[in-house]
């Protein structure tokens, strides 16, 4: 099946500082990504819709200039958070679209700002 | 908008037994995709199972099968055989299939808890 990657899997950065999280399709191309923010059991809720080679759409009341995606190519989306503070502490998960039947996630990013 | 609409937060089954997770949705579309997701502890969300709208025919995968009303918008997952590795938070889901990219709809989910 198609395999989705992020990196780091976990990460823990000081307030102020800047993160990156990557998203790869392995196995697949996808012109379509997406992003989620999971908080402790609650559902996934979706963050931006990446599409490679434009500008990302972002959910209402996301802040686009804190939370900046870039998906330069078609196995690569990156979401970056700036200036983190402790209340973007959260679970990260990104997915990957196969046509229109097929979503695969990545494993997800525990993000803490100390 | 649609929206989907899972009212068990919290499920528990007995080792080997069936449990089913209900789930319904809202749309004014005639054609769809349906899903269940299981997120383990893990949290490495699983597609389980998925279901074209305009097939009556209930999908199944091994232990994991549907009901699929759909005049009724109820999209139920039916469990046989637990097994301790089905404990879980399982999602239903939703994707119209009228526009190319567009996100899934996901339900607030089901947490699963098999006891052995």
């Amino acid at each position: 099946g198609a395999v989705v990657s992020q990196h780091p899997s976990r990460v823990i950065c000081k307030s102020g500082t800047s993160v990156k999280i990557e998203c790869r399709s392995l196995d697949f191309q996808a012109t379509t990504m997406f992003w989620y923010r999971q908080f402790p059991k609650q559902s996934l809720m979706l963050m931006a819709t990446s599409n490679e080679g434009s500008k990302a759409t972002y959910e209402q009341g996301v802040e686009k200039d804190k939370f900046l995606i870039n998906h330069a190519s078609l196995t690569l989306s990156t979401l970056t958070v700036t200036s983190a503070h402790p209340e973007d502490s959260s679970f990260y998960i990104c997915s990957a679209l196969v046509g229109l039947s097929g979503e695969y996630f990545g494993p997800g990013t525990r993000l803490t700002v100390t | 908008a649609q929206t989907v609409t899972q009212s068990q937060p919290e499920m528990s089954v007995q080792e080997a037994e069936t449990v089913t997770l209900s789930c319904t949705y809202d749309t004014s579309e005639s054609d769809y995709y349906l899903f269940w997701y299981k997120q383990p502890p893990s949290r490495q969300m699983i597609l389980v199972i998925r279901q074209e709208a305009y097939k009556q025919q209930n999908a199944t995968e091994n232990r994991f099968s549907v009901n699929f009303q759909k005049a009724a918008k109820s999209f139920s997952l039916k469990i046989s055989d637990s097994q301790l590795g089905d404990a879980a938070m399982y999602f239903c889901a939703y994707r119209t299939i009228n526009s190319g990219n567009t996100p899934l709809v996901f339900g607030k989910g089901t947490r699963l808890s098999v006891i052995a």
